[in-house]
């Protein structure tokens, strides 16, 4: 069975300060992929990043980096000098054939100015 | 095309009565997705289309629960004889067959009361 953790419920910063959101995934399957989607307010997911099991090669989109180490089953996410725009539910998701997506419940984060 | 619509945005309904949601993938996404998510919780797979084939369907889908996408463009889902466990975000997403990574709507929030 496949299963996401997000062990943080909520975070909260101040504005500039960085922020890593956590995710453990568990899986048997040898190829998968995983994401980052980002949840505002308005409900919409927002996609931010997809990572096959063949890459680790870490990533940086401006302000964001996101660490996937295959060891620790981990894909963590940075946000580096946060806004309070960054404010929202982030969840990390887990797929074997790219069809469905086990989702993990979701980290709340709160950028306070 | 502006991404994945969905209607209605907000529904409200007595217990026991029957609702349909409908969404419009992004025109040339022959995948479609469709979600729940309760409070506090990451969204879970109910059922996927290609085309106008219905190929997979989660254990989570009840009997109560209908799924149809007749042309292969827009879907609905009905839910018969609501109840106030249904309550819920019902997310939509598409995407193009052979990609990873979903584009989802802004949701259907129900309210059973």
């Amino acid at each position: 069975a496949q299963k996401v953790t997000q062990a943080q419920t909520e975070i909260s910063v101040v504005e500039k300060e960085d922020v890593t959101l956590d995710c453990v995934y568990e899986t048997r399957d040898t190829t998968y992929y995983l994401f980052w989607y980002k949840q505002p307010p308005s409900g919409e997911l927002v996609f931010l990043i997809r990572r096959n099991s063949f890459d680790e090669q870490n990533e940086i989109s401006g302000r964001y980096s996101w660490n996937f180490q295959k060891s620790t089953s981990s894909f963590n996410f940075t946000i580096t000098a946060s806004q309070v725009v960054d404010s929202a539910v982030y969840f990390c998701a887990l797929s074997g054939d790219g069809q469905n997506f086990v989702f993990g419940p979701g980290t709340r984060l709160s950028v306070l100015p | 095309d502006t991404g994945v619509s969905q209607d209605p945005r907000h529904k409200i309904t007595k217990r026991g009565q029957n609702v349909t949601f409908r969404c419009d993938p992004i025109s040339e996404h022959n995948r479609l997705y469709w979600y729940r998510q309760t409070l506090g919780q990451g969204p879970e797979f109910l059922t996927y289309f290609q085309n106008e084939a219905q190929l997979e369907k989660s254990r989570l889908l009840s009997d109560r629960f209908s799924a149809e996408r007749p042309k292969g463009s827009f879907s609905t889902l009905e839910i018969q004889r609501t109840e106030q466990g249904d309550s819920a975000m019902y997310l939509c997403a598409s995407s193009w067959a052979g990609s990873y990574g979903y584009t989802f709507g802004s949701g259907t929030r129900l309210t059973v009361v």
